[in-house]
């Protein structure tokens, strides 16, 4: 059974830079073509993808955001780490990580998300 | 960018109805295509991939169709569980955008 969680800071202030974990199991990194990838959602709003890493270590990022995104991972301790810089309160949302399997580029299963607000 | 719009934004239906939401890529992307289901206040849920694979343990009145530009999500016969917001997603190639999301409710 797959499962992944987010962990990190509920709350940060504006300009600060948001470090979120996802430690997920059942799975391993090391794995042709398997991926962790990470999605948002502002309150109310769609599913924006953000980042993708890759079992090759191969990065994907969402070019909108591309220069505040930095995605790595460590396969030893099964989890993958997410930094945006430079937060801004439009940048309130639930973030979650999600595994991505070897056939394909959908998520599967998801994390269960942590909701980050952006606030003075 | 490959562009995703899905149509209608919402949509309210009878139980049983025959539901069928629609979602439009920008350009060409073969089959590679996901839906998602998201209830309220819950994770949002892989139904469908490669624009007509079911999930496995996905309800068998939940289908996917289309290929290239156009793709559709049809609920043949709507139940109240079936409440949600659907979207769709596309794996072509990074970035992996997906569809603003059509809320499904009840009539």
């Amino acid at each position: 059974q797959i499962t992944l969680k987010e962990s990190g800071p509920t709350l940060v202030k504006p300009t600060q830079t948001l470090t979120l974990t996802c430690t997920f199991s059942g799975f391993s990194l090391n794995t042709n073509r398997m991926g962790v990838g990470w999605i948002r959602q502002p309150p109310g709003k769609a599913l924006e993808w953000l980042a993708l890493v890759f079992w090759d270590d191969d990065k994907r990022y969402n070019p909108s955001l591309k220069s505040r995104l930095t995605i790595t991972k460590d396969t030893s301790k099964n989890q993958v780490v997410l930094t945006v810089t430079n937060m801004d309160p439009v940048d309130t949302a639930t973030y979650y990580c999600a595994h991505r399997g070897a056939a394909g580029t959908w998520f599967d299963p998801w994390g269960q998300g942590t909701l980050v607000t952006v606030s003075s | 960018d490959i562009q995703m719009t899905q149509s209608p934004s919402s949509l309210s239906a009878s139980v049983g109805d025959r539901v069928t939401i629609t979602c439009r890529a920008s350009q060409g992307i073969s089959n590679y295509l996901a839906w998602y289901q998201q209830k309220p206040g819950k994770v949002p849920k892989l139904l469908i991939y490669a624009a007509s694979t079911l999930q496995s343990g996905v309800p068998s009145r939940f289908s996917g169709g289309g290929s290239g530009t156009d793709f559709t999500l049809t609920i043949s016969s709507l139940q109240y569980e079936d409440v949600a917001t659907y979207y769709c997603q596309h794996y072509n190639s990074a970035p992996y955008t997906f569809g603003q999301g059509t809320k499904l409710e009840i009539k």
